[in-house]
């Protein structure tokens, strides 16, 4: 398909489990975005990509979250230590300049 | 602090009527804000945006107005239809980031 992909699309992991979050972005996009979604809320920035450039990490929560784009294309978000307050829905977006950004369906992490 | 606030958690219309949905914003560097719609287990969806520079942008049935100096925005639509039922996102950015920062969202129900 043309938009953005992530997977797995559900994930339950226990408390303390590491896990590993993809997304695959449109084709040339250069930009890509994760946010988190708690329920209830609207999207809150994570990090953000300009290629394999990681600009901006300023709304990861703690050290366990981490994420990369090594290649420019798919990023990978990896929570390590996985707490309760970490279950949400992770979202991923591209862009191709400033402006409207294309969401994923999300990825809804549950750690019990 | 929520910068961007959606005050309404629902809204419910008739179809055929107008939409008007809210959204107010306390960070005046913001210059570019858009809507989003959101269906269940999908990720949101880019609607429209306006730019600081404008005060009104259309596109269709959606409308959305600017007043920079009441620092709100809103989103018309009309004529609404049950399809527009969803929950709908404001959102903004500030030169220089291209990170959104979105509000908590509002349901819109259209009843037939």
């Amino acid at each position: 398909g043309a938009g953005v992909s992530q997977s797995p699309r559900y994930k339950v992991a226990k408390r303390g489990q590491d896990v590993a979050l993809r997304c695959d972005p449109i084709s040339g996009h250069v930009s890509l975005f994760w946010y988190q979604q708690a329920l209830g809320q609207g999207p809150e920035f994570l990090t953000y990509f300009q290629n394999e450039a990681q600009l901006d990490k300023s709304g990861l929560p703690s050290d366990r979250f981490f994420a990369e784009r090594p290649e420019g294309s798919v990023s990978t978000l990896k929570i390590q230590r996985t707490q309760q307050e970490d279950s949400a829905v992770y979202l991923c977006a591209s862009s191709r300049v400033r402006g409207e950004q294309y969401f994923g369906p999300g990825t809804r992490l549950t750690v019990t | 602090d929520q910068q961007v606030k959606q005050n309404s958690p629902s809204l419910s219309v008739q179809e055929g009527r107008i939409s008007i949905l809210n959204c107010d914003y306390t960070n005046s560097m913001f210059d570019y804000f858009l809507w989003y719609k959101k269906y269940p287990a999908e990720g949101p969806t880019f609607l429209i945006s306006i730019s600081s520079i404008k005060d009104k942008n259309e596109d269709g049935r959606f409308t959305v107005f600017l007043n920079k100096s009441a620092k709100h925005l809103s989103l018309h639509i009309v004529p609404s239809q049950p399809g527009d039922s969803a929950v709908y996102f404001c959102a903004a950015s500030q030169g220089g980031s291209e990170k959104l920062v979105f509000g908590k969202g509002m349901k819109l129900t259209v009843n037939p």
